[in-house]
């Protein structure tokens, strides 16, 4: 099976643009996780989606969303971009069926950076 | 909520030799899964073992295997016969059972194998 992917891998953008990071989970898995990865913060939960509902919430602010479609593929957006957003963004997907989760393999990552 | 913690933020071993990296958490929680995941230059979360709470017997994964202490909250990574391609950030990563709960990581700990 095909693992994770992400695109694009790499973005630069500058404050108050915003910007959309796609994933494609492995086939059949239904729940994609969102995390971000920063040098001071370490990995920090975003959200998660499981057949296109938000299930679990992180604690960012508005500014971040995302969305799940029928295929399971997720976006998440950021918009009014700030310098503190850049960051590797990174996703996760896993198989699970029903209220709990399972593993989460992840994807390769987006490197966001903010001018 | 749930904390994980390694102590250890750089360690280095030589090829061949063995290490041994620490994780601890904190949880009141009686039934869920710890994980440590590997994340080489490439910056791509590879998963390297996972145990389950409720099973006394520790994983192991071809050179790698844990010693899992329940009443202890540890959960330490031992890797045998350490190879150049072992370099990497190692995290420990917690998540319950049940109830949606996302990946709760530790800060991580970088490992350089050296020749």
């Amino acid at each position: 099976k095909a693992g994770v992917t992400q695109t694009p891998r790499y973005l630069i953008k500058t404050r108050g643009q915003q910007v959309t990071l796609s994933c494609s989970p492995i086939s059949g898995h239904r729940s994609v996780s969102w995390y971000q990865q920063t040098p001071g913060q370490g990995l920090q939960f975003l959200f998660e989606y499981f057949s296109e509902t938000q299930r679990n919430k992180g604690n960012f602010p508005g500014r971040f969303s995302g969305r799940q479609f029928s295929n399971s593929r997720s976006e998440m957006n950021v918009s009014t971009l700030e310098l503190g957003d850049s960051a590797l963004y990174l996703c996760a997907s896993s198989s699970l069926a029903g209220p709990t989760t399972d593993t989460q393999y992840f994807g390769p990552g987006t490197r966001l950076t903010v001018l | 909520a749930q904390t994980v913690t390694q102590s250890q933020p750089e360690m280095s071993v030589q090829e061949a030799e063995t290490v041994t990296l620490s994780c601890t958490y904190d949880t009141s929680e009686s039934n869920y899964y710890l994980f440590w995941y590997k994340q080489p230059p490439s910056r791509q979360m590879i998963l390297v073992i996972r145990q389950e709470a409720y099973k006394q017997q520790n994983a192991t994964e071809n050179r790698f295997s844990v010693n899992f202490q329940k009443a202890a909250k540890s959960f330490s990574l031992k890797i045998s016969d350490s190879q150049l391609g072992d370099t990497a950030m190692y995290f420990c990563a917690f998540m319950s059972i049940g109830g949606n709960t996302p990946l709760v990581f530790g800060k991580g700990t970088r490992l350089s194998v050296i020749a």
